[in-house]
């Protein structure tokens, strides 16, 4: 079955550090592949998003993702995270369909805290 | 501002009773989409509506029903409510309903069941 995961349930960074936050997929293709962001109290709002071609992504706020065929991955990153930065991060995968219905499945999320 | 309108923002119910929530999507969009929110299950698909029709149905339960009306909003009926319906549900829209499309998100709406 299709499935996505993010096996970091919680993060906890100083502020200035690198960050990395995982995201494995599992579908016999390679989907659509999306990370979000939501803030505390908001909806998610997209950061980047994959389809094909070059295989580092940039996306809004600084971040990049990587993905990575072999690994079944698509891990987001940033170099230097800010404050501003804490928040939950969604993985996404969009499937065509194999049986006539489209899937967008979520991860289950990371939850990012950064230490001043 | 992400242009989908979800209300109410908060409600608070009992079990047993019934409720509506309502999504308008964002100007152009077709596609609607039904997300739960909970702590212990993460962002769980319910179902997805494109102009009107039904297009994908995710793990919703039967208690639970929605509809897409001609002006494109949508929504959400979840009756026979239980404790554990509490979360957040989420409405986002796209254009046509692809999964190569950014999902646009309302910021939801907090439902409690006491």
């Amino acid at each position: 079955a299709q499935s996505v995961t993010q096996p970091d349930i919680h993060i906890t960074v100083s502020e200035g550090a690198s960050l990395e936050l995982r995201c494995n997929y599992s579908y016999g293709a390679t989907p659509y592949l999306f990370w979000y962001v939501q803030s505390p109290g908001q909806g998610l709002q997209l950061l980047l998003k994959y389809f094909s071609g070059d295989t580092l992504v940039q996306g809004i706020k600084g971040f990049e993702a990587e993905f990575k065929r072999s690994q079944s991955s698509f891990n987001l990153r940033k170099p230097s995270v800010h404050w501003s930065d804490a928040a939950e991060y969604f993985c996404a995968v969009g499937l065509s369909p194999t049986s006539g219905t489209y899937k967008y499945i979520f991860g289950t999320g990371t939850r990012l805290k950064v230490l001043a | 501002d992400s242009g989908v309108t979800q209300t109410p923002k908060h409600l608070i119910t009992a079990t047993g009773q019934r409720v509506t929530l309502r999504c308008s999507p964002r100007s152009g969009d077709l596609s609607v989409y039904w997300y739960q929110q909970s702590l212990d299950q993460g962002l769980q698909f319910l179902i997805q509506y494109y102009n009107g029709e039904e297009r994908a149905k995710g793990n919703i339960l039967e208690r639970f029903s929605a509809q897409q009306f001609p002006d494109l909003h949508s929504e959400l009926n979840l009756s026979s409510l239980e404790l554990g319906d509490s979360a957040l549900y989420f409405c986002a829209s796209s254009g046509t309903g692809r999964p190569n499309e950014k999902l646009f998100f309302g910021s939801g709406t907090q439902l409690s069941v006491l």
